[in-house]
């Protein structure tokens, strides 16, 4: 399978706290994106990272890319309770021509208790 | 910018019955994308648009579902008949261009229940 997947499923922490998830992918990649989506909504572009970078910030948010592992992890700092939401990663594959997307994994349920 | 627009936002049917989804993107994307999120799961894509071309809908059961864009603009993704499994979030997104190299905007989705 080419999609990422994400580790842990579910993760609890308390406000103030720091969250990393992981995630996993077996396909050569141009870059890896995270997403968030709050329950009922779509899904909201968070950052991405391509394959020749190694780190990356966004404000609270710190995203790693280890290509030789093929793993990349978010790390959220200091969270608070609206953080909480479930977390993506999506790979887009090295590929030629236009017929290339993103895959999803199966995503992190994040909850920051108050 | 607005963002992309997808209506209805819920929709519950009888199996066996069509359904519609309508979806209009981010102006001046060319790219346009329907997933199907089923509860507990990552979005799986369905079907890819570059303007108004199918690019890959090879995950799309063409048995029952279908979908088109027309002019190159708003999109449409029908199910007839649907079955109990189709229900799930149905997702509309947009990017500037094929792949998203700057990340995909998506809607806020349509439930569909079959029932």
């Amino acid at each position: 399978s080419q999609q990422g997947e994400e580790d842990p499923q579910a993760l609890s922490i308390q406000e103030g706290e720091n969250a990393t998830m992981n995630c996993s992918y077996k396909t050569s990649i141009n870059n890896l994106q995270w997403y968030r989506q709050n329950s009922g909504r779509g899904l909201v572009h968070l950052i991405l990272i391509r394959s020749n970078e190694r780190e990356k910030h966004s404000g609270r948010l710190r995203v790693t890319l280890d290509t030789s592992k093929k793993s990349s992890s978010l790390l959220i700092t200091a969270s608070r309770a609206a953080d909480t939401a479930s977390y993506f990663c999506a790979i887009l594959p090295i590929s030629s021509g236009s017929a290339r997307q993103l895959t999803f994994g199966s995503g992190t349920q994040l909850t920051v208790l108050p | 910018e607005a963002g992309v627009a997808q209506s209805p936002r819920y929709k519950i049917i009888e199996k066996r019955q069509s359904v519609a989804f309508w979806c209009n993107p981010i102006s001046g994307h060319a790219t346009l994308y329907w997933y199907q999120q089923i509860l507990g799961q990552g979005p799986k894509l369905l079907i890819q648009f570059q303007n108004n071309g199918v690019v890959d809908d090879s995950q799309l059961p063409k048995d029952r579902f279908s979908a088109e864009r027309l002019k190159g603009v708003d999109s449409t993704l029908k199910i007839q008949p649907a079955k109990l499994e189709d229900s799930a979030v149905y997702l509309c997104a947009s990017s500037e261009g094929p792949g998203g190299g700057y990340g995909y905007t998506f809607g806020s989705g349509t439930r569909l229940t079959v029932v």
